[in-house]
């Protein structure tokens, strides 16, 4: 079974702090994915990396960035946090570089920030 | 581009009833279609997949969805509901388009199970 990792279930930080999320899969993936979720906005994607050092914005890349130097693993930077960041982050992995895919979960990331 | 509407964002049924929870989707391309459920505060799991075989999918725990694309519709139905369904569910769609590929997502429908 593929494994998707991350490093903390719940994260409480403060405005203006620099925040790592880390995300591991254990299945040799190419593609690695950020998300974050908010109720009622489904999914929307952050970021995504379709090789080691290779990325590409998403939807919302604003006050984000990623970095992929090893295969399984894809973080997820808050430059300066803010208020309007808390909320689930979701890292996903697919295989190959096809649509028909099948996106892996890991168990997500509640971040708060005050 | 492409698009997914959850025609729902909540649905209530007592156990034991049937389940049907909507979803339209809209794409240039033939699209790969999803079905993600998501209970409390876990990550997304696979339900099932439309990737241009069979138009009536077969999923894990009873869960089934049919492609139509006259309608451009691929609802997720269970003909009995369990209390353990009670949960998130997310319709995505997932096409080729501009050379790269992109997951798109619906809003959710919560599912509600009543005893």
């Amino acid at each position: 079974d593929v494994k998707v990792t991350q490093s903390s279930r719940y994260l409480v930080k403060r405005t203006g702090e620099k925040v790592f999320l880390e995300c591991v899969q254990d299945m040799d993936h190419e593609n690695m994915f950020w998300y974050r979720q908010d109720p009622g906005l489904g999914l929307r994607l952050i970021y995504f990396s379709y090789d080691v050092k290779m990325k590409e914005k998403g939807d919302i890349p604003e006050g984000y960035s990623v970095s992929r130097e090893k295969k399984e693993r894809f973080s997820l930077i808050l430059e300066s946090a803010s208020t309007n960041q808390t909320s689930m982050y979701l890292c996903a992995s697919t295989w190959g570089g096809t649509y028909t895919d099948t996106q892996y979960f890991g168990p997500g990331t509640r971040l708060t920030v005050l | 581009a492409q698009s997914v509407t959850q025609l729902d964002s909540h649905v209530s049924v007592s156990e034991g009833t049937p389940v049907l929870l909507r979803c339209n989707y809209s794409s240039s391309y033939s699209p790969s279609l999803f079905w993600y459920v998501q209970h409390p505060n876990k990550g997304l799991q696979l339900l099932l997949k439309y990737t241009s075989a069979a138009t009536l999918v077969k999923g894990i725990n009873g869960f089934e969805a049919e492609f139509k694309k006259s309608e451009t519709s691929f609802h997720l139905t269970k003909p009995s509901a369990h209390m353990s369904d009670a949960a998130e569910y997310f319709c995505v769609v997932s096409d080729r388009t501009s050379g790269t590929y992109k997951y798109i997502f619906g809003t959710g429908t919560r599912l509600k199970v009543l005893a």
